[in-house]
């Protein structure tokens, strides 16, 4: 009965090779997030969509773009992956904003080679 | 600039111990301190959270005590068990606004030795 789902869990790509991560939830949660984390560190917040609204961090590299094309999904798309960019990615939920908790999903680990 | 600043980066506690985790902010608008459990491979999960109109909440052998003069919350976990050998995030965010953002503390990794 996982909630929010990521695959896949391991993602291996080339440098420079389009990559693109999903995650679907059955919690009917109005907001979506993407993070990353890299190792040792703490999550860092991509994006996140409250129902179709899109609100990209400042410090988000340009590299990075998500889509969501209904309330379950959510994908994040990284055009051309450099070394740096390998990290685990976690998509959380909430039911909205205030004191909702973030439901995380188990997170996709991706690799560049 | 560093929002959150979070210690010890590392802690070793034998079982039945008391674990205590401290984090510190910089903006008083922050008002909802939320604390994060993450074992390996896994997303990190919330486990306390507390608003600043109460200086404790308790939930089972978790403690937040919140100090808001001090800007200062801290974790505490009593009778510390080996499976509670994780890394953990306190995390800050705005209660009300127009945003769910946290900005996560640095984490520490407990290990809780049987």
């Amino acid at each position: 009965d996982a909630m929010v789902i990521q695959n896949p869990r391991y993602q291996v790509t080339q440098f420079g090779k389009p990559v693109t991560l999903s995650c679907s939830q059955t919690l009917n949660h109005n907001v979506m997030y993407w993070y990353q984390q890299k190792s040792s560190q703490a999550p860092k917040l991509l994006f996140h969509y409250y129902d179709k609204d899109f609100n990209n961090e400042a410090d988000t590299p340009d590299n990075f773009q998500s889509r969501r094309p209904n309330t379950s999904f959510c994908f994040l798309d990284i055009r051309s992956p450099g070394l740096g960019d390998a990290a685990m990615y976690l998509c959380a939920t909430s039911k909205g904003w205030g004191d909702q908790p973030q439901h995380f999903g188990d997170g996709t680990r991706l690799s560049i080679l | 600039q560093q929002q959150v600043k979070q210690s010890p980066q590392s802690l070793i506690v034998q079982k039945g111990g008391i674990s205590i985790i401290n984090c510190a902010y910089e903006n008083t608008a922050f008002d909802y301190f939320p604390w994060y459990q993450q074992f390996p491979g896994k997303g990190p999960a919330l486990l306390i959270a507390i608003r600043p109109d109460v200086s404790e909440k308790k939930e089972g052998r978790f403690t937040i005590s919140f100090n808001k003069s001090a800007k200062q919350f801290s974790l505490h976990i009593m009778d510390s068990q080996p499976g509670d050998s994780a890394t953990y995030f306190c995390a800050v965010a705005y209660y009300g606004g127009a945003t769910n953002k946290l900005i996560f503390g640095t984490g520490t990794l407990l290990a809780v030795q049987p």
